[in-house]
C-alpha cells in the first residue's frame, strides 16, 4: 500500500483566488512529480523534483508553481486561480536510487474554479 | 520526443475471456515497464512492472515485454466487471515515467 496522500480531495474556489494543493508522502523517496488529468484524458507531467531543492516544469505549461524544501512534501501552488484551472491534479512519488522505478499515486486533488 | 502508444478503444470482451492490451514505445533506451489501472475518477493503480524481455505472471494477469519490438502488453485472464477500467500503459528510460493516453477495457457479464 503506497503512503502517498493529497489534501483537500475536493475543492471549489473562485476566481482570483490563491490556493495551495498538498502532496505528502511517508516513504523516504527522492522523487515527486505532479500530473494534471481532464476526465476521460490522458495524464500530463506539469512538475517534478528530483530531491529537496529540486523542482522542474514538466512537458505541460503550468500556471502553477511548486517547492520541495522537506523530502515528504511537494505542494503544488496557484496563485491566482481560473476556470480554466479546473481539473484533476495528482501527486506521485518513486524511489530515485535506480532509475525508472515505479510511481506511486495519491488519491487525488479534484479543482474546480468557478 | 519520447512516445508510449495505446489504443484508446473501449475494449470489450465477455466475462470470463481473455483481455489483451497492447502499447509500442518510441524511446529505444527505455529500461522499465509498467502497467497502471485506472477508475473512473480515481487515481492510477500499480498493477504490473516489467524490467526484461519475456512474460511476468501475477495471478490473473500477465504482462509481455518485447524490446526488440518495443512492445509491451498485458493478458488478463478471466476478466470479470470489475476489471473495466482504463488500463494505462508507462514507460520509464529516464527518471521521469511517460504515460500512454490508456485503453479503455469494458468486461460485460
Amino acid at each position: 500500500e503506497a503512503d502517498i496522500y493529497q489534501t483537500p480531495r475536493y475543492l471549489v474556489i473562485g476566481t482570483g483566488k490563491k490556493i495551495t494543493l498538498e502532496c505528502s508522502q511517508t516513504m523516504g523517496h527522492d522523487k515527486m512529480y505532479w500530473y494534471q488529468q481532464d476526465p476521460g484524458m490522458e495524464l500530463h507531467l506539469i512538475h517534478y523534483s528530483y530531491g529537496v531543492n529540486s523542482t522542474e516544469k514538466g512537458d505541460l505549461s503550468s500556471e502553477s508553481t511548486v517547492s520541495r524544501i522537506r523530502t515528504e512534501h511537494f505542494p503544488l501552488t496557484l496563485e491566482s486561480a481560473r476556470p480554466s484551472h479546473t481539473s484533476q491534479y495528482l501527486c506521485a512519488s518513486s524511489e530515485s536510487f535506480t532509475a525508472g522505478t515505479e510511481a506511486f499515486f495519491g488519491q487525488g486533488t479534484r479543482l474546480t474554479v468557478v | 520526443q519520447k512516445e508510449v502508444e495505446q489504443n484508446s478503444g473501449p475494449l470489450s470482451v465477455p466475462e470470463g475471456a481473455i483481455a489483451s492490451l497492447n502499447c509500442t514505445y518510441s524511446d529505444r533506451v527505455s529500461q522499465s515497464f509498467f502497467w497502471y489501472r485506472q477508475y473512473s475518477g480515481k487515481s492510477p493503480e500499480l498493477i504490473m512492472s516489467i524490467y526484461s524481455n519475456g512474460d511476468k505472471e501475477d495471478g490473473r494477469f500477465t504482462a509481455q515485454l518485447n524490446k526488440a519490438s518495443q512492445y509491451v502488453s498485458l493478458l488478463i485472464r478471466d476478466s470479470q466487471p470489475s476489471d473495466s477500467a482504463t488500463y494505462l500503459c508507462a514507460v520509464s528510460g529516464s527518471y521521469i515515467p511517460t504515460f500512454g493516453r490508456g485503453t479503455s477495457l469494458i468486461v460485460h457479464p
